[in-house]
């Protein structure tokens, strides 16, 4: 079955911009995580969303939002865009949630200039 | 901080070695994953071993767990080329719902 998709897989934004991100889970999970990687701090955790209500969430400031469709797809924003957004933003899907076996996209690479 | 820290950060071994890496965590957890990232696949889940189990395997992979030293080893035997990866663990802690990553451990294995 197919995988885990995001898009776009690449984006360039400028500072103060928003933007928003897609992820296609895989078909029949309902549980949906967004993760930020970067060099520094590694992978953490931003928010897991499960059956379109948000389940769990991260150490994030309320800039970082998302929301999850009734086919389980999944959309996350980032509004007034800093420096330090830029990130490799990683989608994982679940059957049973965030802390079982998770299937993670290939992320989408953000640039902030 | 991070739950999780994987020991060594980086590990260079031949093929057809045994690679071993290890994690560490704080509090007491529910679950204990591995995780595998590479350029060419992205992150893959390699196992999950629960609190209350010691040892699992999978193919090559080996996980075992001490919870009384909040520890956790990966053992990869007769590694290959294709082992070249970051290795993560990742733990949710009691109570908790969120898998919290270490840093991991950079593995390459020279053909």
């Amino acid at each position: 079955k197919a995988g885990v998709t995001q898009t776009p897989r690449y984006l360039i934004k400028t500072r103060g911009q928003q933007v928003t991100l897609s992820c296609s889970p895989i078909s029949g999970h309902r549980s949906v995580s967004w993760y930020q990687q970067t060099p520094g701090q590694g992978l953490q955790f931003l928010f897991e969303y499960f059956s379109e209500t948000q389940r769990n969430k991260g150490n994030f400031p309320g800039r970082f939002s998302g929301r999850q469709f009734s086919n389980s797809r999944s959309e996350m924003n980032v509004s007034t865009l800093e420096l330090g957004d830029s990130a490799l933003y990683l989608c994982a899907s679940s059957l049973a949630g965030a802390r079982y076996e998770q299937y993670f996209g290939p992320g989408t690479r953000l640039t902030v200039t | 901080s991070q739950q999780g820290e994987e020991d060594p950060q980086a590990l260079s071994i031949q093929e057809g070695e045994n690679a071993t890496m290890n994690c560490s965590y704080k509090t007491s957890i529910n679950n204990l994953q591995w995780y595998r990232q590479n350029s060419g696949r992205g992150l893959v889940h390699l196992i999950l071993i629960r609190s209350n189990e010691r040892e699992k395997h999978s193919g090559r992979l080996r996980v075992t767990l001490d919870t009384s030293k909040k520890s956790s080893s990966l053992l990869i035997t007769a590694s290959r080329a294709a082992d070249t990866a970051s290795y993560f663990c990742a733990t949710d802690a009691e109570g908790s719902y969120i898998p919290t990553f270490g840093r991991g451990t950079s593995l390459i294995v020279h053909p």
